[in-house]
């Protein structure tokens, strides 16, 4: 069973352009979260989907970044017109439920590290 | 809102030997659940263990294990018998309802 996955691994991107980052959760999983890692900090929540649903995107930034999770398909993070200050690695991890029992833990991807030049 | 600290940035033990990471956590739930993430100069988070707060128990997996004092909001981890591959970050993160928080991190050297 293929654990989450992400991609691009790496993502070099000038000031203005746009990045986007793709996950793909566990095999039956049906809940997704991106996070993001500033050098040298702990992990701090971006935003959760469900399939075709935003369930809470309070950490995300109102301008610029967009995340969705389609029907068919990998979830998307989007940033558009990039700034150095967003450079940072961006985690997606996946959970089978939504809490209250076993299966709501949080499996991670291995991470895309976007540099912004 | 939920908060978890990490109060020890770096901490190193020698190969064979144990070690506690330390954390605690502010929170005014009674039910939500607790974890230890390892992050390997790799840069992917590997999860450690897992406790529910509703369990007294200790949740134990294989050299590690976790001292979880409710009252006290502590969440220890416990690595016994320490090897060369549990050089890592070490991240305590909190959740509720989906919910989950992460500390600052513990950068853990086991020195051979």
């Amino acid at each position: 069973n293929a654990g989450v996955m992400q991609n691009p691994r790496h993502l070099v991107r000038r000031r203005g352009q746009e990045a986007r980052l793709r996950c793909s959760p566990m095999k039956g999983h049906s809940h997704v979260y991106w996070y993001r890692q500033l050098p040298e900090e702990g992990l701090k929540f971006m935003v959760y989907l469900q399939k075709e649903n935003i369930i809470d995107e309070s950490g995300m930034p109102k301008e610029r970044f967009s995340a969705e999770f389609p029907k068919e398909g990998p979830s998307i993070l989007r940033i558009q017109q990039v700034v150095r200050g967003d450079s940072a690695a961006y985690f997606c991890a996946s959970s089978l439920t939504s809490g209250g029992s076993t299966g709501d833990t949080q499996y991670f991807g291995p991470g895309t590290r976007l540099t912004v030049l | 809102a939920q908060t978890v600290t990490q109060s020890q940035p770096e901490m190193s033990v020698q190969e064979a030997e144990t070690v506690t990471l330390s954390c605690t956590y502010d929170t005014s739930e009674n039910n939500y659940y607790l974890f230890w993430y390892k992050q390997p100069p790799s840069r992917q988070m590997i999860l450690v263990i897992r406790q529910e707060a509703y369990k007294q128990q200790n949740a134990t997996e294989n050299r590690f294990s976790v001292n979880f004092q409710k009252a006290a909001k502590s969440f220890s981890l416990k690595i016994s018998d320490s090897q060369l591959g549990d050089t890592a970050m070490y991240f305590c993160a909190f959740m509720r309802d989906n919910d989950m928080r992460f500390g600052a991190g513990t950068r853990l050297t086991v020195k051979p």
